[in-house]
C-alpha cells in the first residue's frame, strides 16, 4: 500500500517558468509533509515543509500548497533555474511517529 | 551539514558474503535511520534507532540487521548479501529537539553505493 504517491516520474520545464510537482497521500493521519531535493551522488536535502493545519507555506522561490480534502500537495518553484534540476521527494509523517514515508520521487529537469 | 559520514562510500561484493555499512554522526543525535534508494521505489526505511541499543524495523527490514552500541555509530549489516540488495544506502538523523520531533525533519548522509554480484 503506497501511502505517498508521486505519479509523475519526470518533469521538464524551461528556465524562468514555473515548475509544479505533485504529491498525493492516502494516510489521513499524516499531519506534516516535507519535500526533499536530491542531486546525483548526494544525499537528499530538506527543502520545505508544511503542517496539516496550514494550506500554504512559502520560502523564497519555493511554495508548498496543501489540499487536505483532496489529500494532495504540490511544490511550486518560481522562477525555475537550471540548478533546480534534481529529484524531488515528497514525504508524510504522523505526529508521535519517528518515521517519514516517502514517495517515489519526481525528476525535474530545467532547461536553459 | 549535520555531521553525518558513511563508510564505505562504494562497495562491490559477492553474493553470500557479509557486509557492514557504517554511519557516523558527530552531533549526539538520538534518532538514526537506514534507508535504501532504488529506481522506481524512492526511499524506503530499513531500520531505525531511537537510542543506544534501541532499534526497530522499518518497511524493508528482511535480510538486514542493525546495531547501535554508541550514540555516534549506527551499523547496518547484510548477513549474506544477495543481488536484490544492490542499492544506494542512506543514513539519516533526527535530533529529537522539540521542533524536529514535531516535524520529523531528517538530515541525510552522502550515501553508500553497494553492488552485489
Amino acid at each position: 500500500d503506497q501511502q505517498v504517491k508521486q505519479n509523475s516520474p519526470s518533469l521538464s520545464v524551461q528556465e524562468g517558468r514555473i515548475s509544479i510537482l505533485n504529491c498525493d497521500y492516502t494516510n489521513s493521519m499524516f499531519d506534516y509533509f516535507l519535500w526533499y531535493k536530491k542531486y546525483p551522488a548526494e544525499g537528499p536535502t530538506f527543502l520545505i515543509s508544511i503542517s496539516s493545519i496550514k494550506d500554504k507555506n512559502e520560502d523564497g522561490r519555493f511554495t508548498v500548497f496543501l489540499n487536505k480534502s483532496a489529500k494532495h500537495l504540490s511544490l511550486h518553484i518560481v522562477p525555475s533555474q537550471p540548478g533546480d534540476s534534481a529529484v524531488y521527494f515528497c514525504a508524510g509523517t504522523q505526529g508521535g511517529s519517528e518515521k517519514l514515508v516517502f514517495g517515489k520521487g519526481t525528476k525535474l529537469t530545467v532547461n536553459p | 551539514d549535520a555531521g553525518i559520514t558513511q563508510s564505505p562510500r562504494h562497495k562491490v561484493t559477492e553474493t553470500g558474503t557479509p557486509v557492514t555499512l557504517r554511519c557516523h554522526q558527530t552531533e549526539n543525535h538520538r534518532y538514526m535511520y537506514w534507508y535504501r534508494q532504488d529506481p522506481g521505489h524512492g526511499l524506503r526505511l530499513i531500520h531505525y534507532s531511537y537510542g543506544v541499543k534501541d532499534t526497530d524495523k522499518g518497511e524493508v527490514s528482511d535480510g538486514y540487521s542493525v546495531s547501535r552500541s554508541k550514540t555516534e555509530d549506527f551499523l547496518l549489516t547484510l548477513e549474506s548479501a544477495t543481488s536484490s540488495q544492490t542499492s544506494v544506502y542512506f543514513c539519516a538523523i533526527r535530533s529529537g529537539t522539540t521542533n524536529q520531533a514535531a516535524t520529523n525533519e531528517q538530515f541525510f548522509g552522502p550515501g553508500t553505493r553497494l553492488t552485489v554480484l
